[in-house]
């Protein structure tokens, strides 16, 4: 069956790295995206991976895909208050245009 | 920018009532999407839409049902709203190849006494 995996928390200090873990199931996925809620808004697209990549990078963010562990990962540097959200983990089957969402992580950032 | 409102940001109701919320986009998007979002559940698909009136039940379409007459406006029903239906509601809109990510809109948080 479809399901998407991540740790529902994670509390990192202010200016360390944050990494955000993601398995999924579906190996036929030809997208992977992550996304970020801040309170009280709606989900926002942060950024994602084709399938057919190991990693991808955008200026603090970096995204690493291990297809065959079927494991996604987000790393945020330099982690700032303002990062401060919940992150959803989120694949594209590939058959139909659903998107299968993972529960999400809660990102709390330690002064 | 592609973008997606929802008719209000939060609404009380009363169990038994009769609820609508409302989606536009502006992007001419084929497929739209109502989710629901609780606490430790994520979100969980209700109903999608791949065209004007045409829909298709999602993981939890029981107690909701919705319309699409117009491309750029997808309404989700409460038929009769109960305590159990109290949530965060976020519709999104994609467009139609599969390369294109689902936007979402700022989300209805609904109560139901």
């Amino acid at each position: 069956g479809e399901d998407v995996e991540q740790s529902l928390f994670l509390s990192v200090r202010e200016g360390d790295s944050s990494v955000i873990n993601c398995t999924y199931t579906d190996s036929s996925s030809t997208y992977l995206y992550w996304y970020k809620q801040e309170p009280g808004a709606g989900l926002q697209l942060l950024t994602y991976i084709f399938s057919n990549m190991d990693m991808k990078q955008d200026q603090r963010l970096t995204v690493l895909l291990n297809k065959k562990d079927k494991h996604l990962s987000l790393r945020i540097a330099d982690t700032q208050t303002g990062d401060s959200a919940i992150y959803f983990c989120a694949e594209t089957p590939g058959r139909d245009d659903k998107i299968i969402f993972g529960k999400g992580t809660r990102l709390h950032i330690l002064p | 920018d592609v973008k997606v409102t929802q008719s209000s940001r939060y609404l009380v109701k009363r169990t038994g009532e009769k609820v609508f919320l409302e989606c536009v986009q502006d992007m001419d998007h084929e497929n739209m999407f109502w989710y629901r979002q609780d606490p430790g559940l994520g979100l969980r698909l209700i109903y999608f839409s791949y065209d004007v009136k045409m829909k298709e039940k999602g993981d939890i379409p029981e107690g909701y049902s919705v319309s699409r007459e117009k491309k750029e406006r997808f309404s989700l029903i409460l038929e009769s709203a109960s305590t159990n239906q109290t949530s965060m509601y976020l519709c999104a809109s994609k467009a139609g190849t599969s390369t294109d990510t689902q936007y979402f809109g700022p989300g209805t948080r609904l109560t139901v006494l």
